[in-house]
């Protein structure tokens, strides 16, 4: 069964911290791999997609690594900011279909205090 | 700057209310589709339209149904609301390829039904 899991489920951070988010995948064939933000009561927004040819990408703060061999990637957030709360789902995309069918996990939920 | 509008925003309804959501793209994405999350949950594909007159569904049951008699236009409709339809309920759009390119995601409806 093709599937995303993400973890940790939630994280607290403080403002200008670090952090990493993970995500496995069990998807298969494998096309590429996208990491979203959520705002609350919001559309996700897409923050890097990675084919798998690709093992990092980076937006900003944000920097995405994608290891093809175990099924694994994660998001780093550098420097955090208040506006970084949100939730970060990860989806990954098989090759298989017309459709581009899109797996999604059920996001780690990050909050930056001050 | 979003390109990808979906109307209402919120709407309280009572039960045994048609309710029809809208969603307008300006991309001429050939493909759109309807996702319902429920909170701290993934996103789950309830319909999907490869283009004008073409519908489908998506992965989770839902008592809902589509339309597609322009490219732009994808709204979604309950005949008769009940509370098991509160939910929010995300509109998206893609181009022909799907899988690597322009996947955008609206702000989403939240719907209670009373």
């Amino acid at each position: 069964k093709n599937q995303v899991e993400q973890s940790p489920q939630s994280l607290i951070i403080l403002e200008g911290k670090n952090c990493t988010l993970q995500c496995n995948y069990t998807v298969s064939p494998f096309s590429n791999l996208r990491w979203y933000k959520q705002d609350t009561g919001r559309g996700p927004v897409s923050l890097t997609i990675m084919t798998f040819s690709e093992n990092t990408k980076s937006n900003g703060r944000y920097t995405a690594t994608l290891d093809a061999d175990t099924k694994q990637s994660s998001l780093h957030i550098t420097a955090s900011q208040l506006s970084d709360s949100a939730s970060y789902i990860c989806v990954v995309s098989d090759r298989g279909s017309t459709l581009g069918r899109l797996y999604f996990g059920r996001g780690t939920q990050l909050t930056v205090w001050p | 700057e979003a390109d990808i509008y979906q109307t209402p925003r919120y709407l309280v309804i009572g039960t045994g209310k048609k309710i029809t959501l809208e969603c307008s793209q300006t991309m001429g994405h050939d493909k759109m589709y309807w996702y319902q999350q429920d909170p701290g949950m993934e996103l789950h594909l309830i319909h999907y339209s490869y283009g004008v007159n073409s519908t489908e569904k998506g992965d989770l049951s839902s008592e809902s149904t589509v339309s597609r008699i322009r490219t732009e236009h994808f709204p979604l409709t309950l005949e008769s609301a009940r509370p098991s339809h509160t939910s929010q309920y995300l509109c998206a759009s893609s181009d022909v390829t799907g899988t690597d390119y322009g996947y955008t995601f609206g702000s989403g409806t939240r719907l209670t039904v009373v």
